[in-house]
């Protein structure tokens, strides 16, 4: 199956600071990821849907102007959490698909945030 | 909005024995797709069988199978055979069908089940 990749896959920061976390589609080109934050034993929340070249879809209750996201090429998404809290402290697990007619959505690794 | 949901938050199954997990989805949509996804303690998200709506026959992949009840909106996985590395969290999951109506958007995924293999 296709592979997608997060990076890092564990980052530790000081409150305040911004960072970014990296998700690529390694052999197939994603028209659409999709990036979801996870607490412990705990369910996926879909946070935002990202296109490729256009703004992304923020669900409800997410601050697009904290949460960051930038889809500039059809292999790569990034999320950037601005001004970090320790209450952002999360798993961070991304997902991607090629594009419509295409029923499979790849996932990530998933990232480990913890902000001090 | 679709919700599902996963009443058993944690079960356990003898190694070789069969366990069935629960989920109930609710959707005004005719169209959509339902997954069923394990999660090992490596998180890393691994697909175990989906569902089309439109298909009435229930999907089977070697020891994993499913019991669609579409008029129930009920989804649940049997795990036959049970095996350790079955040990792992299962998230039930809908997608909606996108506008194209060949595949689905966004997941919404149940609240987890928590699967333990005894020996």
């Amino acid at each position: 199956g296709a592979v997608v990749s997060q990076h890092p896959s564990r980052v530790i920061c000081k409150s305040g600071t911004s960072v970014k976390i990296e998700c690529r589609s390694l052999d197939f080109q994603a028209t659409t990821m999709f990036w979801y934050r996870q607490f412990p034993k705990k369910s996926l929340m879909l946070m935002a849907t990202s296109n490729e070249g256009s703004k992304a879809t923020y669900e409800q209750g997410v601050e697009k102007d904290k949460f960051l996201i930038n889809h500039a090429s059809l292999t790569l998404s990034t999320l950037t959490v601005t001004s970090a809290h320790p209450e952002d402290s999360s798993f961070y697990i991304c997902s991607a698909r090629a594009g419509q007619g295409t029923d499979t959505q790849y996932f990530g690794p998933g990232t480990r945030l913890t902000v001090l | 909005a679709q919700t599902v949901t996963q009443s058993q938050p944690e079960m356990s199954v003898q190694e070789a024995e069969t366990v069935t997990l629960s989920c109930t989805y609710d959707t005004s949509e005719s169209d959509y797709y339902l997954f069923w996804y394990k999660q090992p303690p490596s998180r890393q998200m691994i697909l175990v069988i989906r569902q089309e709506a439109y298909k009435q026959q229930n999907a089977t992949e070697n020891r994993f199978s499913v019991n669609f009840q579409k008029a129930a909106k009920s989804f649940s996985l049997k795990i036959s055979d049970s095996q350790l590395g079955d040990a792992a969290m299962y998230f039930c999951a809908y997608g909606g069908s996108d506008a194209g109506g060949t595949s689905y958007g966004k997941l919404t995924f149940g609240q987890g089940t928590i699967l333990t293999v005894h020996p």
